[in-house]
């Protein structure tokens, strides 16, 4: 089974620019969750998808948002971007999102913002 | 509202050695537990998870993490670590009740030496 992937891998943008990432879960998986990962503040989650609907969602400003279609990928897009953007996106997905199932983790998208 | 605290940063060991990585959160509402490694340029990966039963848990790779409630804390241990296993770890909690996210600590880094 494939895993998680998420495109792309790198990506340079400057300020006031706009970002989409993509993320593919494994196949069958329904749910999807974006994590923000920086030096500063580690590990942080932005919001989780279910079948198209935002369940949950972190403590990000509105440039933060995100969707999820039929087929259950997801992209999340970051719009007038600041240097405090530059950071490691991570993608996961689960089966159904129960809070105690495994989530997969993508390889992650590299975003620098200049 | 949850929160997890790794005291340890990094921790160096040599080739051989057994290792704790400590962990310990804190939370008013009853959570799962989980540990997931992530190595040098991917996603992260999981380990192992707590969810009931036996407070002893074994994971991938040889290591193992022991629930303890009184103290709030789930270390992880591995009684002889390899090269392979220099990486960061991550602790994380996820409430019992519906929140379908992840809240991560700061992470050790796993420094093995030969």
């Amino acid at each position: 089974k494939a895993g998680v992937t998420q495109t792309p891998r790198y990506l340079i943008k400057t300020r006031g620019q706009q970002v989409t990432l993509s993320c593919s879960p494994i196949s069958g998986h329904r749910s999807v969750s974006w994590y923000q990962q920086t030096p500063g503040q580690g590990l942080q989650f932005l919001f989780e998808y279910f079948s198209e609907t935002q369940r949950n969602k972190g403590n990000f400003p509105g440039r933060f948002s995100g969707r999820q279609f039929s087929n259950s990928r997801s992209e999340m897009n970051v719009s007038t971007l600041e240097l405090g953007d530059s950071a490691l996106y991570l993608c996961a997905s689960s089966s159904s999102g129960g809070t105690q199932e495994t989530q997969y983790f993508g390889p992650g998208t590299r975003l620098l913002v200049l | 509202a949850q929160s997890v605290t790794q005291l340890d940063s990094q921790v160096p060991v040599f080739e051989e050695a057994p290792v704790e990585l400590r962990c310990n959160y804190s939370s008013s509402v009853s959570v799962y537990l989980f540990w997931y490694v992530q190595y040098p340029n991917q996603g992260l990966q999981l380990l192992l998870k707590y969810l009931s039963g036996s407070t002893l848990v074994k994971g991938i790779n040889g290591f193992e993490a022991e629930f303890n409630k009184s103290q709030t804390s789930f270390h992880l241990r591995k009684p002889s670590v390899h090269i392979s296993d220099t990486a960061e770890y991550f602790c994380a909690v996820s409430r019992m009740d519906s929140s379908y996210k992840l809240i991560f600590g700061s992470g050790t880094r796993l420094l093995v030496r030969p």
